[in-house]
Formats: structure tokens, C-alpha cells, sequence
């Protein structure tokens, strides 16, 4: 099963507004990340935030992560256009070095 | 920046036959490399690790004689999908991650595989 949920599945937001994506999980983590994968294309990596880490910020991107809830947040601030992508939570669990990725939040944002 | 390039970006092939997708990292070593498969609007599942000089570790549920991961050098890994058939269809994308292991994974661009 997947380490990671994230909701909403999908977003849609217009230009200038704030997209918020949640990722939950279910085992023990060393770290999570988060991945960009725009249509048909590889991912990138955004942002990773340890587990003895609360918050992060990247530019407009600001991760937080709870462990008491298992669950991360990503905030993208004053959204664009070309943030239009699917957004991916990836955990690292503290039993392995493997990453198992979140079923990703498909983000719209209209210009 | 770590960039890796995988080959070739989309195939179509016939049922029964072969394909062998490449993964490079262009500027750095890796002696692990990851591969996915990814169904549309679904999210990336771990095929299989692959280990440069050793075999490559599967994981459950993954044909390891139907997918054949070939890691020999610190810069390429190949994936070749055998007797290929249409549910073999998927984008499949490489990763890997610079020097000791540590985070993030760079990944490829992926393959995009049709199977008629």
C-alpha cells in the first residue's frame, strides 16, 4: 500500500491565489520531500524537510510537517500559471533508504 | 545541477517484442539507480533498485525475469521490458541519487511505452 495520501487529489485555484496540498503517512519517517512532475515529464524536487524539522521554506513553496500526525502540508504562495503540475509527497521511512511517493495532488491554475 | 537523461522518451512496439529503455547520469556517478512505473494519473511505483556490478533487488510482485535490469556501469542502467503486451503500457522513469545515497533523487524524463 502507499506510505503516503495526499488530499485534495485534485486542486484548481486562479493566478495570485495560495494552493495548499496535504500528505499523510503511516510508518516512522528520516525525512519527507516534495516533487513537481508536469505532464508526461520526469519529477523534480522541490523541498525536504527532516523529521526533527517543523517548517521549511523555499521561495514561494512552505512545507510543514507534523510527526505526532504523520501528515506534511505544502503552501505554494501566489500561485502562476506555471505552477500547473502534479505535486507528490515522498517519504523516506526510518527502516530503509527507499522512497515511496504519495498518490499526488494535481494542481490547476488558471491565468 | 545532477541531471539525468533517460532514452528514449517514447516507444511503440509490438506485442511479443522486446524494448530497452536507457538511464544515464550525465555529470555525476551512481552506483543505485530506481525505476518506476507509473500508470496515467496514478502515482510512482518502485519497480526495482538497481545495484551497479551486482543484480538488481525487485520489488513484490515485479517480474524480475519479464523486466530486466542491467546496471553496468556507474552511469547507465537499462531497462528492458521482454515479450512485451499491451498491459506492459506505462510511463516508466529512472532515477538516481548523487554519490553516498543521500537525498534528493534526480530523475529522468521518462518513457512513454505503448504496446499494440
Amino acid at each position: 500500500s502507499q506510505q503516503g495520501e495526499e488530499d485534495p487529489q485534485a486542486l484548481s485555484i486562479q493566478e495570485g491565489e495560495n494552493a495548499t496540498m496535504n500528505c499523510s503517512y503511516k510508518t516512522s519517517i528520516n525525512n519527507l520531500q516534495w516533487y513537481r512532475q508536469n505532464s508526461g515529464r520526469g519529477l523534480v524536487h522541490l523541498i525536504l524537510i527532516r523529521s526533527n524539522e517543523r517548517e521549511k521554506h523555499s521561495g514561494r513553496l512552505r512545507v510543514t510537517l507534523d510527526t505526532s500526525k504523520k501528515s506534511s502540508s505544502l503552501l505554494i504562495t501566489a500561485s502562476r500559471a506555471a505552477d500547473t503540475a502534479s505535486y507528490f509527497c515522498a517519504t523516506t521511512q526510518t527502516s530503509g533508504s527507499r522512497l515511496t511517493f504519495g498518490e499526488g495532488t494535481q494542481l490547476t491554475v488558471n491565468p | 545541477g545532477a541531471v539525468v537523461s533517460q532514452h528514449p522518451s517514447w516507444v511503440i512496439c509490438k506485442s511479443g517484442t522486446s524494448v530497452k529503455i536507457e538511464c544515464r547520469s550525465l555529470d555525476f556517478q551512481a552506483t543505485t539507480m530506481f525505476w518506476y512505473r507509473q500508470f496515467p494519473k496514478q502515482s510512482l511505483m518502485l519497480m526495482a533498485t538497481s545495484n551497479e556490478g551486482s543484480k538488481a533487488t525487485y520489488e513484490q510482485g515485479v517480474e524480475k525475469d519479464k523486466f530486466l535490469i542491467n546496471h553496468a556501469s556507474l552511469t547507465l542502467s537499462t531497462l528492458t521490458v521482454t515479450s512485451a503486451h499491451p498491459e506492459d503500457s506505462s510511463f516508466y522513469i529512472c532515477s538516481a541519487r548523487v554519490g553516498g545515497g543521500r537525498p534528493p533523487l534526480h530523475f529522468g524524463n521518462g518513457t512513454r511505452l505503448t504496446v499494440t
